[in-house]
């Protein structure tokens, strides 16, 4: 089993839809997650962090569940420039340094 | 300006000659990491450093070496590149308690 895996998409969705992204992640010694946003050629900036209460931010809301190994992220409303690779990021679970990155899910928001 | 910078950004180079990517940060981060990002294979960390003198393997090490002197200066060095090491580099820190990690732009490498 990958450490990280997600859906590579393209995710092709109209302005205004909603659209989930899935990852899940083979470590559970992991402690730290996170979702990333990469624009093509871009290095990749964070998101948001994810907690295990769940958490949003404006449009955006992540969710963890621990015991499937299974985080998520949720983008309401969405926009032209929301366009991107969204990369699930979670902690190797050995030192602390040791982040591993999904492959990304690429969303495409058409007019 | 709080950023990480690297230096060059494009590099072309030929088999078995050594070459040095500077990575720099101003926000006084304990933790750096370089990663290699490949098409298909997504962000692979390289080598990470915890501290001044701390630096420890990622997940594909080898062909690669790093030093951390200084806290803000975090070098990564081929020794021999090969063509299999052509890859958009990058160099990234944030603060010890691993919160969110600043990436630098980017050093999009060829080894011909």
């Amino acid at each position: 089993r990958k450490e990280v895996e997600q859906d590579p998409g393209p995710f092709n969705v109209p302005e205004g839809a909603t659209v989930a992204f899935n990852c899940t992640y083979s470590n559970s010694a992991s402690q730290s997650f996170f979702w990333y946003r990469q624009d093509c050629r871009k290095e990749p900036k964070l998101l948001m962090s994810v907690y295990s209460s769940g958490n949003e931010d404006g449009r955006f809301t992540a969710q963890l569940n621990r015991a499937s190994q299974y985080i998520s992220l949720l983008i309401r409303d969405s926009k032209l420039s929301d366009s991107a690779t969204y990369l699930c990021v979670v902690s190797g679970g050995g030192s602390q340094g040791n982040l591993i990155f999904g492959k990304g899910t690429k969303l495409s928001v058409k007019p | 300006e709080a950023q990480v910078t690297q230096n060059p950004r494009y590099l072309i180079t030929v088999t078995g000659k050594k070459l040095t990517v500077t990575c720099s940060q101003n926000m006084n981060h304990e933790y750096m990491s370089w990663y290699r990002q490949d098409p298909g294979l997504g962000l692979r960390q390289i080598y990470y450093s915890m501290n001044v003198e701390v630096t420890d393997k990622g997940d594909v090490p080898e062909g690669y070496k790093v030093s951390r002197k200084e806290k803000r200066n975090f070098p990564l060095i081929l020794e021999s590149p090969s063509p299999n090491q052509t890859s958009l580099y990058f160099c990234a820190s944030s603060s010890y308690k691993v919160n969110e990690q600043f990436f630098g732009p980017g050093t999009r490498l060829t080894v011909l």
